[in-house]
């Protein structure tokens, strides 16, 4: 089934602890995002990835970090995770011209005790 | 850098009645907008999209308006449903590296 697969759906981490997200995408997209949505503030940029081979910064980068040494994965790595990285995370691709449309995955919640 | 809002965090409908969903940009370069819905414990779902080129856009019972002179964009639900119960988001294209979003509006359907 094409669309994007995030793993895990759920996870309680202990403070401190390293933890990746995983992502992956079946469409070819070139683009690739994560997101973290918390109560209030919608959806916030963290990481990007518009081709493999390449990344940049988002809104909130500070804690985490990314590669894309493919097309189909963007893991996301919280190096040493902290309570405050608590939240939703959503892996996104984008498409190609003409559509431009932005797919999202199922998301994981993280929760950092 | 662009920013994005919304007018009402939360909207309540009856069943049967119009829906329309508010979101203001800041940035008048922008030129290419989505509204996406997102149900409860899913990620959120395309609705619709718009170009800057036009002012308006019919999906099936979606209709998105775009005013560039004061930078607002509106989602439009007919005959609203209670599967229609979700948030909304406005997302913005940002110079084509990425889209912000707005904090989204809560619609709720009444029986």
């Amino acid at each position: 089934i094409a669309g994007i697969t995030q793993a895990p759906t759920s996870q309680i981490l202990a403070a401190g602890r390293r933890m990746t997200l995983r992502c992956t995408q079946d469409m070819r997209h070139n683009a690739m995002y994560w997101y973290r949505q918390d109560l209030g503030l919608g959806l916030r940029l963290i990481h990007y990835s518009n081709t493999a081979g390449t990344t940049g910064k988002g809104e909130v980068p500070d804690g985490y970090s990314v590669s894309r040494a493919n097309t189909d994965d963007f893991p996301l790595t919280l190096a040493s995770a902290v309570p405050s990285q608590t939240s939703v995370y959503f892996c996104a691709s984008r498409g190609d011209m003409p559509t431009n449309e932005q797919f999202f995955g199922p998301g994981t919640r993280l929760t950092v005790l | 850098g662009e920013s994005v809002g919304l007018h009402l965090p939360t909207l309540s409908v009856q069943e049967g009645d119009n829906s329309i969903i508010n979101c203001a940009y800041s940035n008048s370069a922008s030129d290419y907008f989505i509204w996406y819905k997102q149900e409860s414990g899913k990620g959120p779902q395309f609705i619709i999209d718009i170009r800057s080129n036009m002012d308006k856009r019919q999906g099936q019972r979606v209709t998105v308006l775009l005013n560039k002179t004061v930078k607002h964009l509106s989602l439009q639900i007919a005959a609203t449903q209670p599967g229609d119960s979700a948030v909304y988001f406005c997302a913005v294209d940002n110079y084509g590296q990425n889209f912000v979003f707005g904090p989204g509006t809560r619609l709720s359907v009444l029986p």
